[in-house]
C-alpha cells in the first residue's frame, strides 16, 4: 500500500475551516484514500474515504486531486471537540491492511 | 451505528501470565482486527481473522495468538505476558473482505505488563 505524508501538527480557530493535508504520491488506481481521527485515549474514528471523486457526509469533506497524488480533508465549521490526531491512509480495495502512519495533530482554538 | 465493545479499558498482568483481551462487535460483519498502538509507531497489525475460525498473521504476531469461535467476537491472547507488550491495544471490525468498507475500531485496552 502507497504510503503518506502528513504535517505533524495544526491550529486551526473555532468556527473556521480546518483543512488538512495528506499527500500520497504513489498512490495506484485501486487505492482508496481514508482518513480517521483518535482523540486521546479513544479508539480511531472513522470519518471519510474515497477513491478519485470528492466526497462529502455529515462530518467532513474529502477533496482528491485530479491525479490523486494528495488530497484534502475538511471540517467545515471546527468545534474544540474536533481537536484530535488525523490520519489519512490508503488502502486497495479490498486489502486486509491499513496502515496508520503518525498523522497531524490538529488543535481547534477558541 | 456499529459498536465494537473492547472488554477492558484497563489491565495490569504480571509478567508470565496468560492474558486474555476480549472484542464484541455487533453487525455482522465479517473482519475484525486486533493492533496494538505505541508512541511513535503508530498502529501495528498482529493478527485479522476474515471468518469464523480463520485468521491471519499481521506484521507482529509474535507472542500473541488469536480465537475466532464465533463471528462477532474475536480473541487476542498473550501466552506468557511480558513487559514489551505493555500497550494500548486496539480491536476493530469491517463489514466485508473485498470491498472498500472502513474499520470501526473499539476504545482500546491499556495493557500494563509488570
Amino acid at each position: 500500500d502507497a504510503k503518506t505524508t502528513q504535517p505533524p501538527s495544526m491550529d486551526c480557530a473555532e468556527g473556521r475551516a480546518a483543512n488538512l493535508p495528506c499527500n500520497h504520491s504513489t498512490i495506484s488506481g485501486n487505492e482508496y484514500v481514508y482518513w480517521y481521527r483518535q482523540i486521546h485515549s479513544q479508539g480511531p474514528q472513522y470519518i471519510i474515504h474515497g477513491l478519485k471523486n470528492n466526497e462529502t457526509n455529515e462530518m467532513a469533506s474529502l477533496i482528491i486531486t485530479e491525479d490523486r497524488k494528495s488530497s484534502t480533508l475538511i471540517l467545515p465549521h471546527a468545534t474544540l471537540r474536533d481537536t484530535a490526531v488525523y490520519y489519512c491512509i490508503v488502502r486497495v480495495k479490498g486489502g486486509n491492511q491499513f496502515y496508520f502512519g503518525t498523522g497531524t495533530s490538529l488543535t481547534v482554538i477558541p | 451505528d456499529v459498536k465494537v465493545t473492547q472488554s477492558s479499558r484497563y489491565l495490569v498482568k504480571r509478567t508470565g501470565e496468560k492474558v486474555f483481551l476480549e472484542c464484541v462487535q455487533d453487525m455482522d460483519h465479517e473482519n475484525m482486527f486486533w493492533y496494538r498502538q505505541d508512541p511513535g509507531l503508530g498502529l501495528r497489525l498482529i493478527y485479522f481473522s476474515y471468518d469464523v475460525k480463520m485468521k491471519e498473521k499481521g506484521d507482529i504476531p509474535e507472542g500473541y495468538s488469536v480465537s475466532r469461535e464465533k463471528k462477532e467476537r474475536f480473541s487476542l491472547i498473550l501466552e506468557s505476558a511480558s513487559t514489551n507488550q505493555t500497550s494500548m491495544y486496539l480491536c476493530a471490525s469491517s463489514l466485508e473482505a473485498l470491498g472498500d468498507s472502513p474499520l470501526h475500531f473499539g476504545n482500546g485496552t491499556r495493557l500494563t505488563v509488570t
